[in-house]
């Protein structure tokens, strides 16, 4: 079965570090693009970055930029979303998907059940 | 990158149809055939409902259908079901592998 499984729900204070992560499996995750979405509370889906695993090529939102560190182990299957400082704005779900060019060209086919970050001190 | 412009709720009876528009620019919607359309349940993952401006995924229901004028966008569920009712996100590619999403419409089934 083709899937992205993310890990589990973190509870943070503001100005601690995070490193979340997405793991892929059943399928050949050095070809497809990972891309990261963030739902704030109540909110709609922000388009934050993407990553190709296998050559590490990475684009961010300009909203994102210098905000976030997007990353991947092509070793493991497993990219990953990382925060050096937290802030409480930061408090949302995080999803992974695949960007499946072969079948759906730029759509993203398969999500992540998504990660709960909550910020609080 | 300012999202894409989405009614905030659209609502329907059984068996009706509602059309949700996507409002974008030169940039996204109108500068590329690549609109992707998304349902979100509460408390689930998003799911592809539209690729390509007009095409389904296998398995998505042909009441589903998309489609595209200038910088506008438009996803239209026809015989409307109670299922149906859930969030739908647009998402258009703009370039350089950036993408941006709708604003996020709540279809309601009345």
């Amino acid at each position: 079965e083709v899937q992205l499984v993310q890990s589990g729900a973190e509870v943070k204070k503001p100005g601690e570090s995070l490193k979340i992560s997405c793991k892929g499996s059943g399928y050949s995750f050095t070809n497809y693009w990972i891309v990261w979405v963030r739902q704030m509370p109540g909110k709609g889906l922000e388009w934050m970055g993407i990553i190709h695993p296998g050559d590490s090529d990475i684009r961010y939102s300009p909203s994102f930029q210098g905000q976030v560190t997007i990353s991947a182990d092509k070793s493991i299957s497993t990219a990953y979303l990382q925060w050096s400082r937290l802030r409480a704005s930061d408090t949302a779900v995080y999803y992974c998907a695949r960007q499946n060019w072969y079948d759906y060209n730029y759509a993203f086919d398969i999500w992540g059940q998504g990660t709960m970050v909550t910020v609080s001190s | 990158q300012s999202a894409l412009t989405q009614p905030r709720s659209v609502s329907g009876s059984p068996g009706q149809s509602v059309t949700i528009s996507c409002t974008g620019t030169r940039s996204d919607i109108g500068g590329f055939n690549y609109v992707s359309w998304y349902q979100q349940h509460p408390g689930k993952a998003p799911k592809l409902m539209i690729y390509d401006v007009t095409k389904r995924p296998s398995g998505v229901p042909d009441r589903f259908s998309g489609s595209k004028s200038g910088n506008t966008a438009a996803l239209t569920i026809s015989g409307l079901q109670a299922e149906d009712e859930a969030d739908y996100y647009c998402c258009s590619y703009a370039g350089r592998y950036t993408y941006v999403f709708g604003s996020g419409t709540k279809v309601t089934v009345l």
